[in-house]
């Protein structure tokens, strides 16, 4: 089975501290994902990365950054934190770059900012 | 714009009734369609899959639907358990290759009652 493991279930923080939510994958997937997800809003892409040292931004990537130095590992870094920043945060990830590859997900980070 | 739209928002059932959610969406070129199941702290798992060509594709308990032409799925859930009780992910993908970029539904919020 699939593994995708987060480091932190929650996680609480005070506006402008710097944030690193950590994922890791089990299974040498190609591509990784991070997400976050907010009532009525649903899932919106922050920053995917096909392999390792690339990334590319996805829908809201304003105000974070990603990492990836090692394939099975994919990093999103908050560099200043803020309240509007509080949200569930979800690490994906895929087998390949193919569209028909299932997107395996992690149990999720709640970051609260305060 | 691509958009994937679910109603109802939240539906609430007794045990042992059948239920079915529903997805519209207006994603343009269509690859894939999925519904993911999401369980309270957990993240998102992959209940079905539909192409273009397919309409109809049955996971146990679960049935989904999909009519290309008019753009709408369903997913089916027959003798609902206590199990059941999750929010429900409409996921369209609109490229082949795309790196697995996925539209997300707003979810369903289904509550099944003894």
């Amino acid at each position: 089975d699939v593994k995708v493991t987060q480091s932190s279930r929650y996680l609480v923080k005070r506006t402008g501290e710097k944030v690193f939510l950590e994922c890791v994958q089990d299974m040498d997937h190609e591509n990784m994902f991070w997400y976050r997800q907010d009532p009525g809003l649903g899932l919106r892409l922050i920053y995917f990365s096909y392999d390792v040292k690339m990334k590319e931004k996805g829908d809201i990537p304003e105000g974070y950054s990603v990492s990836r130095e090692k394939k099975e590992r994919f990093s999103l870094i908050l560099e200043s934190a803020s309240t509007n920043q509080t949200s569930m945060y979800l690490c994906a990830s895929s087998l390949s770059r193919s569209s028909y590859n299932e997107q395996f997900f992690g149990p999720g980070t709640r970051l609260t900012v305060l | 714009k691509n958009q994937v739209e679910q109603s109802p928002q939240s539906l609430i059932i007794l045990e042992g009734k059948n239920c079915t959610l529903q997805c519209n969406y207006t994603v343009s070129p269509f690859s894939n369609l999925r519904w993911y199941k999401q369980d309270t702290g957990r993240g998102p798992v992959s209940l079905t899959i539909m192409t273009f060509s397919e309409n109809t594709k049955s996971n146990g308990r679960y049935t989904a639907t999909l009519d290309a032409d008019t753009k709408q799925s369903s997913l089916h859930i027959t003798a609902s358990q206590l199990s059941d009780s999750a929010s429900y992910i409409c996921v369209v993908s609109s490229n082949y290759n795309q790196g697995g970029k996925l539209i997300f539904g707003q979810g369903t919020e289904l509550s099944v009652k003894p």
